[in-house]
């Protein structure tokens, strides 16, 4: 069955620097793989998609990246504040009309002022 | 738009009686209604998908019997817990997708906390 990891459980960076996340997967090829942010207590809220067939998007501050050959995807997060700390989860579905998303562990990020 | 809102947010009970938890597309028409589960530090665990007017599909290791999901409208789907027991204390979250929406985007409740004494 897919397996979906993301780098580390808990990341801390200070505030004005880019924080990198990293979600790895295998036994799967997506279709399309998804960013979320979930605060605690709270529902997942939806920050980016990205296609195979894409290698890099882009939303204000934040930039996601694609190899599928690695089998990877990058979540980046530039002139970071402490009111991007939350815990991120990457997604990954297949091709329209299967459902599923399957979530990975999540990396909680904490923005040091 | 494309708000969804959970019901009851909290909800506590005892071992035995049995819960329901509604999920509702606010603003828009959702073909399909997802439940997930969450337990702490762990990432989300879909349990069933339900289209509206059709039986729900069940993940694997997920009672059918014992998580009874109807999707009676576009808009409203509900998950029923039965013969909760402290085990099945976690955090469920709902989520739906848009009839005429992008590729597999989910727009997802803010959950239920369910805590079984």
């Amino acid at each position: 069955s897919q397996k979906i990891e993301q780098n580390s459980e808990a990341l801390n960076i200070q505030e004005g620097k880019t924080a990198t996340l990293t979600c790895n997967y295998t036994n799967y090829s997506p279709a399309y793989l998804q960013w979320y942010r979930q605060d605690p207590g709270r529902g997942p809220v939806f920050l980016l998609l990205i296609r195979e067939n894409e290698k890099e998007k882009r939303k204000e501050r934040l930039k996601v990246t694609f190899d599928t050959t690695l089998k990877q995807s990058l979540f980046h997060i530039t002139a970071s504040q402490p009111a991007d700390s939350a815990t991120y989860l990457c997604a990954l579905s297949g091709k329209t009309g299967a459902n599923n998303l399957f979530f990975g562990t999540g990396t909680r990020l904490t923005v040091i002022p | 738009g494309a708000v969804v809102s959970q019901h009851p947010s909290r909800v506590i009970c005892k071992s035995g009686t049995s819960v329901k938890i509604e999920c509702r597309s606010l603003d828009f028409q959702a073909t399909t209604m997802f439940w997930y589960r969450q337990f702490p530090k762990q990432s989300l665990m879909l349990m069933a998908t339900s289209n509206e007017g059709s039986k729900a599909t069940y993940e694997q290791g997920v009672e059918k019997d014992k998580f009874l999901i109807n999707h009676a409208s576009l808009t409203l789907s509900t998950l029923t817990v039965t013969s909760a027991h402290p085990e099945d204390s976690s955090f469920y979250i709902c989520s739906a997708r848009r009839l005429a929406g992008g590729p597999d985007e989910q727009f997802f409740g803010p959950g239920t906390r369910l805590t079984v004494l």
